[in-house]
């Protein structure tokens, strides 16, 4: 089936660079895409999110790319903090409900 | 302060037996919904619910019974025809109401079967 999946299961990033954390999605009719943090043993926690008909969009310290000619979603983080250690996973929907499909997910490490 | 709670945090279940892990949200959220996570993987879908009395199934809902009697609670059942229990659940709700939602998810239950 469709799914979404990622490229670099461990992304290891110093403090203070900018990490680049990618996502490749192979539905087309997805429309509505989301980066959500997960801390160990918590919930995952919103970060960001853009819709098919934008290509890029910035929050604090973070962007996110849309490419949907080769179907690649990014997302940026700048000035990396040893707090932003975690697993960020991208999600698609089709749905306007919220139902998502998630990818397997990247576990960022910062180190000093 | 609103948001999701799931409980309990951690859950041990004999072999055999049935256990159901709680979700209430106070985000006056139509949809809510139920994950499984297993380590170093993604989220898979259980079941969600987009109104009251009504759910659908997901992607992996064999073994698990959900139940929508209230708006706030989403009660995820884990019977003793899952093979394999052991993961973490999540539960998340979203507004739905026909517009794009982000989806806010709980702390989760770490079930372990013994």
């Amino acid at each position: 089936g469709e799914s979404v999946g990622l490229h670099l299961p461990t992304l290891s990033v110093q403090e203070g660079d900018n990490s680049i954390i990618n996502c490749a999605y192979s539905n087309s009719a997805s429309d509505y895409f989301i980066w959500y943090k997960q801390e160990s043993g918590k919930g995952p926690q919103f970060i960001i999110d853009i819709r098919s008909n934008m290509d890029k969009r910035q929050g604090q310290r973070v962007t996110v790319l849309l490419n949907k000619t080769v179907k690649h979603l990014s997302l940026q983080i700048a000035a990396t903090q040893p707090g932003d250690s975690a697993v960020y996973f991208c999600a698609e929907t089709t749905d306007s409900w919220g139902k998502l499909q998630f990818g397997a997910g990247t576990q960022v490490v910062v180190t000093p | 302060d609103g948001g999701i709670t799931q409980s309990p945090k951690y859950l041990f279940r004999k072999e055999g037996q049935n256990v159901t892990l709680s979700c209430e949200q106070n985000l006056n959220h139509d949809a809510m919904y139920w994950y499984r996570q297993d380590p170093g993987q993604g989220l898979r879908l259980i079941y969600y619910s987009q109104i009251v009395n009504d759910f659908q199934k997901g992607d992996i809902a064999e073994g698990y019974s959900v139940s929508r009697e209230k708006k706030e609670s989403f009660p995820l059942t884990v019977t003793s025809a899952q093979k394999n229990p052991t993961a973490f659940y999540l539960c998340a709700s979203s507004s739905g109401t026909g517009k794009l939602a982000e989806a806010f998810f709980g702390q989760g239950t770490r079930l372990t079967v013994v």
